[in-house]
């Protein structure tokens, strides 16, 4: 079982949906928590980082952890077409360590 | 911000020449720098963590013979395939990591063709 699981999708949503992306994990030594989203053939892009459980909000994106189910989820309010990518969770058991990747989920907001 | 740059973004070769390819930490020294690669609709996987100064720990599966990572400076990181085939075709990115530990750059990204 791989220590991260996400849903590859690909998720297409009309523009002004709200868009709900998750991941699981197994390992319960994740304390660090984070989502990048990552256009075709480019770097990862950091757009949320959370510490242990609870919700982080940043514009029209929230982080939500929850520890006890090992379960994190990104939500995306008023979603627009330059939303679309690819959204990445990742995790560590501590600041400086590596990460450990889900394998991203594809999303496409049609206008 | 922190910025990593990643050079070459594309490069083509053919089997069994080596290639170079080089991250910069352009305003913080990076303390740690992670490579990674991707095949397509796959996550990023880690190929190996190199510290400045010291040698690099290599995943389980990774020849460290044939992917040769250098971080002789703070700066600067260089990964190199050595004997590539087309096997080795991918998307190499690094990561690196700075102050507090807490911000994980990435570069964007080298598209390797072996051909």
């Amino acid at each position: 079982q791989k220590e991260v699981e996400q849903d590859p999708g690909p998720l297409s949503v009309p523009e002004g949906a709200i868009v709900s992306l998750n991941c699981t994990y197994s390992n319960s030594a994740f304390q660090y928590f984070m989502w990048y989203r990552q256009y075709s053939r480019k770097g990862p892009e950091l757009l949320m980082y959370t510490y242990s459980s609870g919700n982080k909000e940043d514009g029209r994106f929230t982080a939500q952890v929850d520890k006890s189910s090992k379960y994190i989820s990104l939500f995306i309010r008023d979603s627009q077409p330059s939303d679309s990518a690819t959204y990445l969770c990742a995790m560590s058991p501590n600041s400086g360590y590596a990460l450990n990747f889900g394998k991203g989920t594809s999303l496409l907001v049609t206008p | 911000g922190a910025v990593v740059s990643q050079h070459p973004s594309r490069v083509i070769c053919k089997s069994g020449t080596s290639v170079k390819i080089e991250c910069r930490s352009l305003d913080f020294q990076a303390t740690t720098m992670f490579w990674y690669r991707q095949f397509p609709k796959q996550s990023l996987m880690l190929m190996a963590t190199s510290n400045e100064g010291s040698k690099a720990t290599y995943e389980q599966g990774v020849e460290k013979d044939k992917f040769l990572i250098n971080h002789a400076s703070l700066t600067l990181s260089t990964l190199t395939v050595t004997s590539a085939h087309p096997e080795d075709s991918s998307f190499y990115i690094c990561s690196a990591t700075y102050r507090d530990n807490y911000g994980y750059t990435f570069g964007s990204g080298t598209r390797l063709t072996v051909v």
